[in-house]
């Protein structure tokens, strides 16, 4: 069953923890991304890897995290430099990223709560 | 101005009725374009894509026109089930190179029996 995974679907963290949203594909796509979605607003790109190796800042990079170690798996790690943690975060895969016809698949996202 | 703007609604129609939706890009180098359906508290899914001047797929109609810089998505026979968010995406060249994926806020949808 081929696709794009999340873990966990609900996450509560305390302020000032570290967490690590965990993010695998079996699509063999070349390209994975992180993003944040909060209510009313667009999707806003915080890391995208388009090799093995290989990530890039997105537009909100700051208080995150990334590794690309495997070319299934794109962990994200909010750190407690984050100022604003809680939202619906969106991991996404593409066959191979840099082509101007590629086409991004989602995850089930996780939904993350600071108490 | 931001990069991509949709009309946020929400847009209230009956079933049955032809809904029009619209999402202007500032970047005239855009290459590619999509739409893409948001339920509640779900990830977008892929609905349509759109390459060329538009795409068609049942009662889904995307259209581009590149001098306006705007895309449309067109749904005829609104269904009850089409209720959701409507995202639409640009895939434009950033200035160092490679495609960056720009995500509009989305248009409401609610379909009312």
């Amino acid at each position: 069953d081929g696709g794009i995974t999340q873990s966990p679907k609900y996450l509560f963290r305390k302020e000032g923890q570290n967490v690590t949203l965990s993010c695998e594909q079996n699509l063999n796509h070349d390209a994975m991304y992180w993003y944040r979605q909060d209510p009313g607003q667009g999707l806003r790109l915080i890391y995208y890897s388009q090799i093995v190796n290989d990530f890039q800042k997105g537009d909100i990079a700051e208080g995150y995290s990334v590794s690309r170690e495997k070319k299934e798996s794109f962990p994200l790690t909010v750190t407690s430099a984050q100022k604003n943690p809680t939202a619906f975060y969106l991991c996404a895969s593409s066959l191979r990223g840099g082509l101007g016809t590629d086409t991004q698949y989602f995850g089930p996202g996780t939904r993350l709560t600071v108490l | 101005r931001k990069e991509v703007e949709q009309d946020p609604g929400p847009f209230n129609v009956p079933e049955g009725a032809t809904v029009a939706f619209n999402c202007t890009y500032s970047n005239s180098a855009s290459q590619s374009f999509f739409w893409y359906r948001q339920d509640c508290r779900k990830e977008p899914k892929l609905l349509m894509s759109v390459y060329s001047s538009g795409n068609e797929d049942g009662r889904f109609t995307a259209q581009l026109n590149r001098a306006s810089q705007y895309i449309s998505l067109l749904i005829r026979d609104s269904k009850l089930s089409d209720s959701a968010t409507y995202l639409c995406a640009v895939k434009a060249p950033p200035p160092a190179g490679g495609f960056k994926t720009i995500f509009g806020a989305g248009t409401r949808l609610f379909v009312k029996a």
